[in-house]
């Protein structure tokens, strides 16, 4: 099953409007992270937020925030006001502990593109 | 800031050959990952180390092996390159304890014809 629920492949968004990127988890861990990356067209992963499982308010980067809803898991990335250099591929992932060996299990959403239009 | 470091951003290799892909950190993590990224399909690991000599295997193992003969060093091995593995290949690391973000290399896009 998977794990990391990403349901819109893509988006598009006026520039300087907002827009909603849906993130749904499943685990049955009560320790886990949830973060979001961002990948341009060059490759790189850019890591934008993180929200703690138990952490008790939204987290919030500049223009990026996470809307936690711990009871219905989901993290979904809320980007205001957006700009040309927000398209890119978006990734929801959670960080939940592993078992052995000290590890941590980070597992990926397939990722929303989101194209910003002018 | 913390950097890492994968040794080519392009390759192309023929089928049976052997493909080492190099990752190197300078932040002292102990965790160091191998991911293989596929449209629509995300980020799925291969394979794990947590400590010098010690891995794990990840979701997709198949096909590869590892090596981490040094701290900073994280090499995926491709024994007998096939086409299925043409693919962007995605290094990170981190500290082993720490609630925090993996951090990423810049990725290789490996084909193989």
């Amino acid at each position: 099953a998977q794990k990391i629920t990403q349901t819109q492949p893509g988006m598009f968004v006026q520039e300087k409007e907002a827009v909603t990127l849906d993130c749904t988890y499943d685990t049955s861990d009560p320790s886990y992270g949830l973060f979001w990356y961002k990948q341009p067209s060059s490759g790189e992963m850019i890591f934008l937020i993180y929200q703690g499982s138990y952490d008790q308010q939204n987290a919030t980067e500049g223009r990026y925030s996470l809307n936690f809803q711990k009871a219905r898991k989901s993290a979904n990335l809320v980007i205001s006001a957006s700009q040309l250099g927000d398209s890119a591929m978006y990734f929801c992932a959670m960080r939940e502990p592993r078992t052995v060996n000290y590890g941590q299990n980070f597992v990926f959403g397939p990722g929303t593109r989101l194209s910003v239009l002018p | 800031d913390v950097k890492v470091t994968q040794s080519s951003r392009y390759l192309v290799k023929r089928t049976g050959e052997k493909v080492f892909l190099e990752c190197v950190q300078d932040m002292d993590h102990e965790n160091m990952f191998w991911y293989r990224q596929d449209p629509g399909l995300g980020l799925r690991l291969i394979y794990f180390s947590y400590d010098v000599k010690m891995k794990e295997k990840g979701d997709i193992p198949e096909g590869y092996s590892v090596s981490r003969e040094k701290k900073e060093r994280f090499s995926l091995i491709l024994e007998s390159a096939s086409t299925n593995q043409t693919s962007m290949y995605l290094c990170a690391s981190r500290p082993r304890v720490n609630t925090g973000e993996l951090f990423f290399g810049e990725g290789s896009r490996l084909t193989v014809l």
